[in-house]
Formats: C-alpha cells, sequence, structure tokens
C-alpha cells in the first residue's frame, strides 16, 4: 500500500490545457508538498500545506493553484499549460511542518506539453 | 542561487569499493541535512541524516560526515554494491520558523557502480 500515491503517472497535453494532478498520503501527516524537477534537474519546493492550510508559497506563476479538500490529499491545478511546465511533479508528506523529519515523497508525475 | 550545491553530477565505482558523494551549502542557518536516493521513475527516498551537533552518523554500508566550518557533508558508502547505481540528492533544512526550514536540495549526483 503505497504511502504517498500522485495519479497520474505520466501526462502528455496540449499548451492551453487546464490539467491536475492529484496526491494522496495514507501516513497520518500533517503537511503536505509539491516539488517541481525541472530539466536542470533541480528539486525545488513549489507549496506547502499543513492542515489543509497554504504555510509555503514560492514564486510560482498564479496559473498553478494547490487545493487540500482535506488533510489526506494535496492536487495541483495548472491552468493554461506552457510549454515550459514540462517537468515531473513530486508529491511529498512530513508529520509536521517545522521539524527536520524525514520527507516522504511520491513517485513523481511526469507532466509534458507539447 | 544554489544553496546546496552537488558539483559532481556522476561518478562512477568498482562493486566493493567505497563511494564519495560530497554536498556543500552555504546557508549557516541549515542544522539538517539528508540524503536521498532515487531511482529512475521513482520517487526519491530517505537514505540517512544528520544533525548539526553531529559529525558523523553511520547506518549499516552508509556513513554521513559533517564538517560545519568548511559547510561540506559526504556521504560514503561501503562496499558498493550494483544496486546503489542511483542519483543521490543531498539535502539541507534549517531551524524551525521562517523559510529555511523547508527542504532545499543539491541537484544530485549519478552513482554508478559497475560490477
Amino acid at each position: 500500500d503505497t504511502a504517498v500515491s500522485q495519479t497520474p503517472k505520466y501526462l502528455v497535453t496540449q499548451m492551453g490545457n487546464d490539467k491536475s494532478i492529484k496526491c494522496e498520503q495514507n501516513l497520518g501527516h500533517d503537511t503536505m508538498y509539491w516539488y517541481k524537477q525541472d530539466s536542470k534537474k533541480f528539486l525545488k519546493i513549489m507549496f506547502s500545506y499543513n492542515n489543509k492550510e497554504l504555510i509555503i508559497n514560492e514564486t510560482v506563476p498564479n496559473r498553478f493553484s494547490p487545493k487540500s479538500p482535506d488533510k489526506a490529499h494535496l492536487n495541483l491545478h495548472i491552468n493554461s499549460l506552457e510549454l515550459g511546465d514540462s517537468a515531473v511533479y513530486f508529491c511529498a508528506t512530513r508529520d509536521r511542518p517545522f521539524s527536520g523529519n524525514t520527507i516522504y515523497f511520491g513517485e513523481g508525475s511526469w507532466l509534458t506539453v507539447v | 542561487d544554489q544553496q546546496v550545491k552537488q558539483n559532481s553530477p556522476s561518478l562512477s565505482v568498482q562493486e566493493g569499493r567505497i563511494s564519495i558523494l560530497n554536498c556543500d551549502y552555504t546557508n549557516s542557518m541549515f542544522d539538517y541535512f539528508l540524503w536521498y536516493k532515487k531511482y529512475p521513475a521513482e520517487g526519491p527516498t530517505f537514505l540517512i541524516s544528520i544533525s548539526s551537533i553531529k559529525d558523523k552518523n553511520e547506518d549499516g554500508r552508509f556513513t554521513v560526515f559533517l564538517n560545519k566550518s568548511a559547510k561540506h557533508l559526504s556521504l560514503h558508502i561501503v562496499p558498493s554494491q550494483p544496486g546503489d547505481s542511483a542519483v543521490y540528492f543531498c539535502a539541507a533544512s534549517g531551524a524551525s520558523g521562517g523559510s529555511n526550514y523547508k527542504l532545499t536540495f543539491g541537484k544530485g549526483t549519478l552513482l554508478t557502480v559497475n560490477p
């Protein structure tokens, strides 16, 4: 039973489309993240939610909107997709935000915008 | 501005030998460091961590060394096995409060262990 699961794993879509990536965790953690790994292989934080509340919002275009319907889910919606949005998006969780504890990652969602 | 740097994009070693992966950081507020391992088409998985109050942490074949004055840490794998072939990410976070608590990752080092 996967602790952090993301869907879809692979997504190919056209420029201008709107798409969502879903994330669910069964670890009972309070904190969830979205990370992006771009073509240069940097793994960068995009958003963090703690108990459904946004606590980190890095410099990410407004086209990206996270939604946390409950503590176990953090979905990423992307409007008007652009070629530069092509990347691997990782969902992650941590038991609480302000700790040095381990972050657990999902398997990633490969987004290709054509 | 790269606060966590892994200057070697790749490393190749023979099975049974030691693998040494290096990581440098610039932010003096970082006080907790982690290594993650990533196989292709999978998410990063936690490997080992070290707090700034220590200079060494060991877990089986994996040992992480921290040199705070040099802002440098390294991961030693002894003996290296072919199954260790993966990308290794160094990550760092700061004390609670402020934006430093989030994990900042390096670019990763691709380790290849040859049989």
